[in-house]
């Protein structure tokens, strides 16, 4: 079982470069999100999309955009990178209606700004 | 500012000791949830808690939410080399669609 799968696994950009990063979910799931995770900050939330072709603003936004154009993909771009967007991202998808449902993650994507 | 801190941030401890970590805000959520993080891996969920004052036992692992919905504690009694790992809560808020995470606890058990 796939679950929630995210590419690449590893970039580095050079600073003013753009970028997509894709999450690929398999389990129907209404709701998607994106986060970044930095060291002694848990998991930030980007922004989020509760179905196809809805997306939300997060806790930490900008710089950042995304699309839900299909129910099983995220998509999160860079439009002109910089080096504090160096971090890990972690994609997740849920079902809809209820928190109380565990959020599944991807094994995450690590990007270096330089 | 982070809506949920946690306590401690490092935590390193040899295999058979018991230890204890905290997640707390001055928020209420509606339901609290436990993660763990494995290197190069995405947080897995360990439990859900949604009521106040409730307790759930997962193995070792003893979860408390605690009665007033802002805070929550892990116990893990005899900790053991496989429950190294990074320790996340998340809390859910009536009206949001969201979950906020903590600040995460770094756990390394030594054997």
């Amino acid at each position: 079982n796939a679950g929630v799968t995210q590419t690449p696994k590893f970039r580095v950009l050079k600073t003013g470069q753009s970028m997509t990063l894709l999450c690929a979910q398999d389990m129907n799931h209404e709701y998607m999100y994106w986060y970044r995770q930095d060291p002694g900050m848990g998991l930030r939330l980007i922004h989020y999309s509760v179905g196809e072709g809805t997306t939300a603003k997060g806790e930490v936004p900008d710089g950042y955009n995304v699309s839900r154009l299909k129910k099983q993909n995220f998509l999160l771009g860079l439009e002109s990178a910089a080096p504090s967007q160096t971090s890990v991202y972690f994609c997740a998808s849920s079902i809809a209606n209820s928190l109380n449902q565990p959020q599944h993650f991807g094994d995450g994507t690590r990007l270096s700004i330089l | 500012t982070q809506l949920l801190e946690q306590s401690p941030q490092f935590l390193s401890i040899q295999e058979g000791e018991n230890l204890t970590v905290y997640c707390n805000s001055s928020s209420v959520f509606s339901s609290l949830q436990w993660y763990r993080q494995e290197p190069g891996e995405g947080p897995v969920l360990l439990v859900t808690v949604v009521t106040g004052g409730e307790v759930k036992k997962l193995k070792r692992l003893t979860f408390q939410f605690g009665d007033a919905r802002k805070d929550s504690s892990l116990h893990i009694t005899a900790a053991q080399p496989g429950d190294t790992g990074l320790y996340l809560c998340a809390g859910a808020r009536t009206g949001a669609n969201n979950l906020f995470f903590g600040t995460g606890t770094r756990l390394t058990v030594i054997p």
